[in-house]
């Protein structure tokens, strides 16, 4: 069974900037997966950030960005802001089915 | 303005058929490139993506739970159905349906609804 790997939690301060990550048990991320990202706050359903890798909805605010990263999907964000503080998870193809990795929570502290 | 709306009971019985309703607006299911997934997180646990119809009513399932899962739309009506059988206590989750677009070397799910909760008990 295909596992998608997120750091299960991370710590960033106002204004700093982290990277989240997106691994797969079956090696390693390319743009063939079409990594997306997702933002969901608690009591909200899943706002979608990043699709296909890198690519940004209207709504997407410019501190977030999306790219490949040393055989992972990434998602940084620079200039975080209090209200980044959420869950974020990646979502990966494989050849016709989709998986979710399990989710990091973003803290601002 | 693309939205979509789940729809069906809030509480089943163990062994008993989960069905429910996607019904959508905004966008049209028999468009080239478009499609409807629902996806579902347990309480406080991670999303986990369940299926997919386009279009083209080309059907994806996920490989844990593709036997109990069938998938269908009503193009006319605007609706995407979900059917789950056998329920199960740990088949309580909010259950979430979502527009997806495909393309040549883009795939996204882009509008999302607000979810429905389900509970598995007897």
């Amino acid at each position: 069974q295909t596992v998608v790997t997120q750091e299960p939690s991370l710590t960033v301060s106002p204004g700093g900037t982290v990277t989240l990550t997106c691994a797969s048990s079956t090696g390693a991320v390319t743009s063939a997966y079409y990594p997306n990202w997702f933002q969901q706050k608690p009591g909200q359903a899943p706002r979608a950030l990043i699709y296909s890798t890198s690519n940004k909805h209207s709504w997407t605010p410019a501190r977030f960005s999306g790219s490949l990263l040393g055989g992972k999907a990434a998602l940084t964000l620079s200039g975080v802001q209090p209200e980044d503080e959420a869950e974020y998870y990646c979502l990966l193809y494989y050849g016709g089915a989709w998986v979710f990795g399990g989710g990091t929570k973003l803290t601002v502290l | 303005q693309v939205t979509l709306k789940e729809s069906g009971p809030t509480l089943v019985k163990p062994t008993q058929t989960l069905t429910l309703t996607c019904t959508f607006s905004g966008f049209s299911l028999s468009t080239s490139g478009v499609g409807v997934g629902w996806i579902r997180q347990p309480p406080g646990k991670a999303l986990e993506w369940l299926a997919l119809i386009y279009w083209d009513d080309d059907k994806r399932y996920s490989p844990s739970l593709k036997s109990r899962l069938t998938i269908t739309k009503d193009t006319s009506k605007n609706q995407v159905v979900l059917t789950l059988t056998n329920m199960d206590p740990v088949d309580t989750a909010t259950y979430y349906c979502a527009h997806s677009t495909v393309g040549a070397i883009s795939a996204q799910f882009q509008h999302w609804g607000q979810g429905t909760l389900v509970t598995v008990s007897s």
